[in-house]
């Protein structure tokens, strides 16, 4: 699985959009993004995922460039409530050969401010 | 649905102690995960099950087993714990062609 980077934290004023990039530079041609955020001290949750094309579900957006090098999860009205560490991890499709486990680094901690 | 429980939630133990964690889920899926997370750090996986009566070793398995006799609870063990043990323990279950895994709320294992 290809490993990504990500700033280690960011802020957001509250009502605004919050912007959180990942670069995965080595992805490769089957493999997915991901992100999950934690807030503080729960278990992970799933947040939206895409291969090509940009996504958006209830929560966020998903931004990923043409060449899939780098992408950025957007929620687009952060309120106090985001405030957690968010993780971009990039995955092989479910297959016979992949479990689904998930690879994560130290993500980005995203501070929403009133 | 009660989703993904973990018991304990908090528990110290003492060097060589064993333990046992417990993880359930309701939702009939056939893959659970055993995670630890340490302070500052993204969570590590430590064993994974594809379905019932199997298991597998993920990146840190040393010091650790598993059982997954029945599909909806998956044990972590702790034969003689260490202090480099203590951490969160995260537990997360996903249905065959689902991507999305469903995490429970954590076991916090402190071992002095």
């Amino acid at each position: 699985d290809a490993k990504t980077t990500q700033p280690t934290s960011m802020d957001c004023a509250e009502g605004r959009a919050a912007n959180l990039p990942c670069n995965h530079s080595t992805i490769s041609g089957n493999e997915y993004v991901y992100w999950y955020r934690q807030i503080h001290s729960q278990g992970p949750q799933y947040i939206i995922h895409g291969l090509k094309n940009n996504e958006t579900n209830e929560m966020a957006s998903l931004i990923i460039t043409e060449d899939r090098k780098s992408s950025t999860l957007i929620l687009p009205h952060a309120t106090l409530r985001d405030t957690a560490v968010y993780y971009c991890i990039v995955r092989l499709p479910l297959g016979s050969s992949n479990t689904g486990k998930l690879i994560f680094g130290q993500g980005t901690t995203l501070q929403v401010k009133p | 649905n009660a989703g993904v429980t973990q018991t304990p939630k908090f528990r110290v133990l003492k060097t060589g102690q064993s333990m046992t964690l417990l993880c359930a889920q309701d939702m009939n899926h056939e893959y659970m995960y055993w995670y630890r997370q340490d302070p500052g750090m993204g969570l590590r996986l430590i064993h994974y099950s594809v379905g019932e009566g199997t298991t597998a070793k993920g990146e840190v398995p040393d010091g650790y087993n598993v059982s997954r006799l029945k599909k909806q609870n998956f044990l972590l063990g702790l034969e003689s714990a260490a202090p480099s043990q203590t951490s969160v323990y995260f537990c997360a279950s996903r249905n065959g062609g689902g991507n999305e895994q469903f995490f429970g709320p954590g076991t916090r294992l402190t071992v002095l």
